[in-house]
């Protein structure tokens, strides 16, 4: 089975800084997908960036970009000039390929707070 | 973009009673659903999946007969919690998608308590 694992349970940024979020994982599969979700206090769960595994270029959207590591099996996501509404949970993810497959295994989350 | 709607936000019940969680995909067609459980602090926990017309598929541990799924349309998931007791308080999020290679798109979440 897959694990999702994220080490840092907080994290803190001045605003306009920037900061990254760790995130590790576990599979056996050479193919996958894997996903960072923000929740904020709404809790609204809110795709920031997925990455597809067979890619080798790094995604990005906008001010968010991922290092995408598939030989150490690390994802980590990158906020760029942080602003006051990137404070929320985030959630990296993992999903297997194939048809019918697509539960998506979360880490445990990590709180980002921004200090103005 | 595409919207998904659950309805309630939030609700409470008393111990024995049963609650039903609606789930809509508002601008798609949703062939599939998944009901995640989210406790506090905590990341969200897979509970089941639900296709349409079919039977829903349960995650190891979590009583079919307690949670119940039906997918009825394309559009619309429901989960009804059933004789609730207090330790089935949580947060409840239902996510959808049209297509196998499209993303997930999250409800709000319902709270549920039970007192």
């Amino acid at each position: 089975a897959q694990t999702v694992t994220q080490s840092q349970p907080e994290m803190s940024v001045q605003e306009a800084e920037t900061v990254t979020l760790s995130c590790t994982y576990d599979t056996s599969e050479s193919d996958y997908y894997l996903f960072w979700y923000k929740q904020p206090p709404s809790r609204q769960m809110i795709l920031v960036i997925r990455q597809e595994a067979y890619k080798q270029q790094n995604a990005t959207e906008n001010r968010f970009s991922v290092n995408f590591q598939k030989a150490a099996k690390s994802f980590s996501l990158k906020i760029s000039d942080s602003q006051l509404g990137d404070a929320a949970m985030y959630f990296c993810a993992y999903r297997s390929p194939g048809a019918g497959s697509y539960q998506l295994t979360f880490g445990k989350g990590t709180k980002l707070s921004v200090i103005p | 973009g595409a919207v998904v709607s659950q309805h309630p936000s939030r609700v409470i019940c008393k111990s024995g009673t049963s609650v039903k969680i609606e789930c809509r995909s508002l601008d798609f067609q949703a062939t599939t659903m998944f009901w995640y459980r989210q406790f506090p602090k905590q990341s969200l926990m897979l509970m089941a999946t639900s296709n349409e017309g079919s039977k829903a598929t349960y995650e190891q541990g979590v009583e079919k007969d307690k949670f119940l799924i039906n997918h009825a349309s394309l559009t619309l998931s429901t989960l009804t919690v059933t004789s609730a007791h207090p330790e089935d308080s949580s947060f409840y999020i239902c996510s959808a998608r049209s297509r196998e290679d499209s993303p997930l798109h999250f409800g709000n979440g319902t709270r549920l308590t039970v007192t």
